[in-house]
């Protein structure tokens, strides 16, 4: 079956760090990818998402790349604010169940100034 | 445009009682998956619903059952609530059957005593 692993956390950083948070996958086909971020007492927001390999999603300096030969949608951004603190996951959508999203553990990042 | 919403956003219920939870899609969107989100088991799939008809359904026993109306709006029902059943239940929209993103409410946290 379908599967997501992500590092486990938490991540501490310091304001301005880079950041990187890993995810690998497991999937028949070709699932489309995506990165989503919960902050407290909240849903999750669609950070951004790629639908085939090489794909590079990207968004609020946010960026993944999806990579089939190692089938990775590694999270990266240059440099990290307070406000970037919240739980991240990834998540995969498969062509058997295009909205049945599998979600890895979740990542929390802690950012401190 | 208004997000998803999910009411009621807080509900505390005793074991082998029964609940129901909605959610209001955004408009325009006919699609509404559910999903259970625990400490233990992270965010899991339960059920899709497009034009009123169940599409696509996760691992979960018969107590968890849901509809969706015409006007797309849905609803999820679990009977003989358990403790294990405790969790922030979130709905998410998408636009039509042939899309994968997904845009997810605030949630429903769920307490069973």
């Amino acid at each position: 079956g379908n599967s997501v692993t992500q590092m486990e956390g938490p991540v501490t950083l310091s304001e301005e760090a880079f950041l990187t948070i890993n995810c690998t996958y497991t999937a028949t086909g070709y699932p489309s990818l995506f990165w989503y971020v919960q902050y407290p007492g909240e849903g999750l927001q669609l950070l951004l998402k790629a639908t085939k390999a090489d794909d590079k999603g990207s968004n609020k300096g946010f960026e993944a790349t999806y990579r089939k030969e190692t089938t990775s949608f590694h999270l990266e951004k240059g440099s990290v604010q307070v406000s970037d603190s919240a739980v991240y996951f990834c998540a995969l959508s498969s062509d058997t169940g295009r909205r049945a999203l599998t979600f890895g553990s979740g990542t929390r990042l802690q950012v401190q100034p | 445009k208004a997000g998803v919403t999910q009411t009621p956003r807080y509900l505390i219920k005793t074991r082998g009682q029964q609940v129901t939870l909605s959610c209001s899609p955004i408009s325009g969107h006919r699609s509404v998956s559910w999903y259970q989100q625990t400490p233990g088991q992270g965010l899991q799939f339960l059920f899709e619903y497009f034009s009123e008809t169940q599409r696509n359904k996760g691992n979960f026993p018969g107590r968890f059952s849901g509809r969706q109306f015409s006007n797309s709006r849905s609803e999820m029902n679990v009977s003989t609530l358990e403790l294990g059943d405790s969790a922030l239940y979130l709905c998410a929209s998408t636009f039509n059957f042939l899309t994968d993103t997904q845009y997810f409410g605030p949630g429903t946290r769920l307490t069973v005593l």
